[in-house]
């Protein structure tokens, strides 16, 4: 079963603070991804990584940066945490598509973050 | 763009009701079609999909069909079960191999008492 997990189920920081979200998945997929997920507004997305070190802006990337060294590992980091930013997120990962092959995302957990 | 509309929740339903949660889709082309299911403190997962024109994705006694002439996608099921309460996330990737992002609707609570 593809495996991806989330360094943190729960975490509170304060304004101003910088903060590290970690995903890791065990199936050595090209792509991951990470999102937002806020009531009334559904999922979305922040940034994705096709390949290490390659990175693209998802619809919110304002606030947020990303680091990708190892292929099993994504990083989310919010230089500068604001209240604004209190959220759920949630990462992702999935192979690269190819033709004729069903696409699916696989998600974490998800890490609830609230900034005071 | 694209974009995905679902019905508003919350949706409460009696044990062994039936379910429809609506979703239509606004894409370029012939995108594929998915539902995903989160339950409570867990992230999501794949409920089922459709990858063209008239298929049917199904599992767990769940059914949405692909209806390209109406751009719905809406998610059914007999007879709901508690277990079944949870959001429902409809969603929608663009066909092409070079765009891996998923599209998706805001979400559905579903909540089903005994």
């Amino acid at each position: 079963d593809v495996k991806v997990t989330q360094s943190s189920r729960y975490l509170v920081k304060r304004t101003g603070e910088k903060v590290f979200l970690e995903c890791v998945q065990d199936m050595d997929h090209e792509n991951m991804f990470w999102y937002r997920q806020d009531p009334g507004l559904g999922l979305r997305l922040i940034y994705f990584s096709y390949d290490v070190k390659m990175k693209e802006k998802g619809d919110i990337p304002e606030g947020y940066s990303v680091s990708r060294e190892k292929k099993e590992r994504f990083s989310l980091i919010l230089e500068s945490a604001s209240t604004n930013q209190t959220s759920m997120y949630l990462c992702a990962s999935s192979p690269i598509w190819e033709q004729g092959m069903t696409y699916e995302q696989y998600f974490g957990p998800g890490t609830r973050l609230t900034v005071t | 763009g694209n974009s995905v509309t679902q019905m508003e929740g919350p949706v409460t339903l009696s044990e062994e009701a039936f379910l429809t949660i609506n979703c239509t889709y606004t894409a370029t082309g012939y995108p594929s079609l998915f539902w995903y299911v989160q339950y409570p403190g867990e992230g999501l997962q794949l409920l089922l999909k459709a990858t063209k024109a008239d298929d049917k994705g199904s599992n767990k006694g769940f059914e949405a069909t692909y209806r390209k002439e109406t751009t719905s996608f809406h998610l059914e099921k007999g007879s709901v079960q508690v277990s079944d309460s949870a959001v429902y996330f409809c969603a929608l990737k663009p066909r092409g191999g070079s765009n891996y992002k998923l599209t998706f609707g805001k979400g559905t609570l579903l909540t089903v008492n005994p």
